[in-house]
């Protein structure tokens, strides 16, 4: 069974600062996709990044980028220049390429970033 | 802003009533997920309909039914709820359920009571 661990329950951050946030997860399938997903406050789930275990580049999206280690099962995220409205609880998603829509997620990370 | 929508936002119901839940989406996908997300956890999966199909039902009891009129909308009909039923309810959409699709998109769900 594939599972995503997230060991931060929380964290925080100046604003302006950088921060990462570490998952881990765990499978045997050699194909499938990453994502981490932001729920603000205000609760709605958005999309931050995603990556595909195929891709050794490393997926980057304006301020945020990940560290994806497929060898050690590793895929944190790197939040540049940080902003209040960063805050938000930040989850670490796994979906495996045989699935057919289960994503699995991890327990989330709470980010405050501090002004 | 969000392209699920879902009403209503706020919804309390006693045990004994039967309500139901919509959600909505314009991007043309054809996979839809329910979600159950409780107080600082992540989302649960309940269903997914791909092509209109049930396709994957998490062992969720049965007075939750879910229902897909077209691919664009998807309800979930409550009745004798329990107050541990209580949760943020999110829908999401994603270009299908199948390799290479996964990237969900989460409405801003629907806050249940049951009292």
């Amino acid at each position: 069974a594939q599972t995503v661990t997230q060991s931060q329950p929380e964290m925080s951050v100046q604003e302006a600062e950088t921060v990462t946030l570490s998952c881990t997860y765990d499978t045997s399938e050699n194909n499938y996709y990453l994502f981490w997903y932001k729920q603000p406050p205000s609760r709605q789930m958005i999309l931050v990044i995603r990556q595909e275990a195929y891709k050794q580049q490393n997926a980057t999206e304006n301020r945020f980028s990940v560290n994806f280690q497929k060898a050690a099962k590793s895929f944190s995220l790197k939040i540049s220049d940080s902003q209040l409205g960063d805050t938000a609880m930040y989850f670490c998603a796994f979906i495996g390429g045989g699935s057919q829509g289960n994503l699995i997620f991890g327990k989330g990370t709470k980010l405050s970033v501090k002004p | 802003d969000t392209e699920v929508t879902q009403t209503p936002k706020h919804l309390v119901m006693g045990m004994t009533n039967k309500k139901s839940l919509k959600c909505e989406q314009h991007m043309g996908h054809r996979a839809m997920y329910w979600y159950k997300q409780k107080a600082k956890k992540p989302p649960e999966l309940m269903f997914v309909y791909s092509y209109e199909k049930l396709s994957i039902n998490e062992s969720v009891p049965s007075r939750f039914s879910p229902e897909c009129p077209n691919s664009s909308l998807l309800n979930l009909h409550l009745h004798a709820l329990q107050p541990e039923d209580s949760a943020l309810y999110l829908c999401a959409s994603s270009q299908s359920s199948g390799l290479g699709y996964y990237e969900q998109y989460f409405g801003p769900g629907t806050r249940l009571t049951v009292t």
